[in-house]
């Protein structure tokens, strides 16, 4: 069974518009760690937003923000007031202490029109 | 937030080479570094788990004498593709572990390698 599931692998939005991209995982950890990175078509990864398991309120980081649903098993991503530089490769990813390791979804490219 | 190299960034070698890729955590000490390989419009997929000191644990079906990973310092590993093939050609991309917290953990910016 696949751990990250990304059930969009494309998306289009409209400059400053908000977007959700999905993402559920699945796991018997009671303790786990979820992320969303941003990969540019430069390759470099980069750390968007985290969610610890035990954490009660969603985390935001400025734009971003995490939909943490943890009896769903999902952890989407929202970006609010889309720019055209967010147009990019997002990656949902959960680490597990069990098996000490972070597991990527699909990923979803997103595009932003003007 | 803490930085992570990988040198070099792009390589294009010919077929039977082999070809080590650095990845240095140049900031803070690496417990662990991870090592992904990523095929184009695909996601990252996890080679090994390289501890300092230690021998490497590769994932199932990552052939460990045809990608060697050596961690010989908290700021250093290493993987090479020994006599690397066409499809070898993929984008490489570390990551390092500082300690015990889920969110540290930090990517280098990937090598390209083609092999021609």
């Amino acid at each position: 069974a696949q751990k990250i599931t990304q059930t969009q692998p494309g998306m289009f939005v409209q400059e400053k518009e908000a977007v959700t991209l999905d993402c559920t995982y699945d796991t018997s950890d009671q303790s786990y760690g979820l992320f969303w990175y941003k990969q540019p078509s430069s390759g470099e990864m980069i750390f968007l937003i985290y969610q610890g398991s035990y954490d009660e309120q969603n985390a935001t980081e400025g734009r971003y923000s995490l939909n943490f649903q943890k009896a769903r098993k999902s952890a989407n991503l929202v970006i609010s007031a889309s720019q055209l530089g967010d147009s990019a490769m997002y990656f949902c990813a959960m680490w597990e202490d069990s098996s000490y390791k972070l597991i990527f979804g699909s990923g979803t490219r997103l595009l932003v029109r003007p | 937030g803490a930085v992570v190299s990988q040198h070099p960034s792009r390589v294009i070698c010919k077929s039977g080479t082999s070809v080590k890729i650095e990845c240095r955590s140049l900031d803070f000490q690496a417990t662990t570094m991870f090592w992904y390989r990523q095929f184009p419009k695909q996601s990252l997929m996890l080679m090994a788990t390289s501890n300092e000191g230690s021998k490497a644990t590769y994932e199932q079906g990552v052939e460990k004498d045809k990608f060697l990973i050596n961690h010989a310092s908290l700021t250093l590993s290493t993987l090479t593709v020994t006599s690397a093939h066409p499809e070898d050609s993929s984008f490489y991309i570390c990551s390092a572990r500082e300690g015990l917290l889920y969110n540290e953990q930090f990517f280098g910016p990937g090598t390209r390698l083609t092999v021609l």
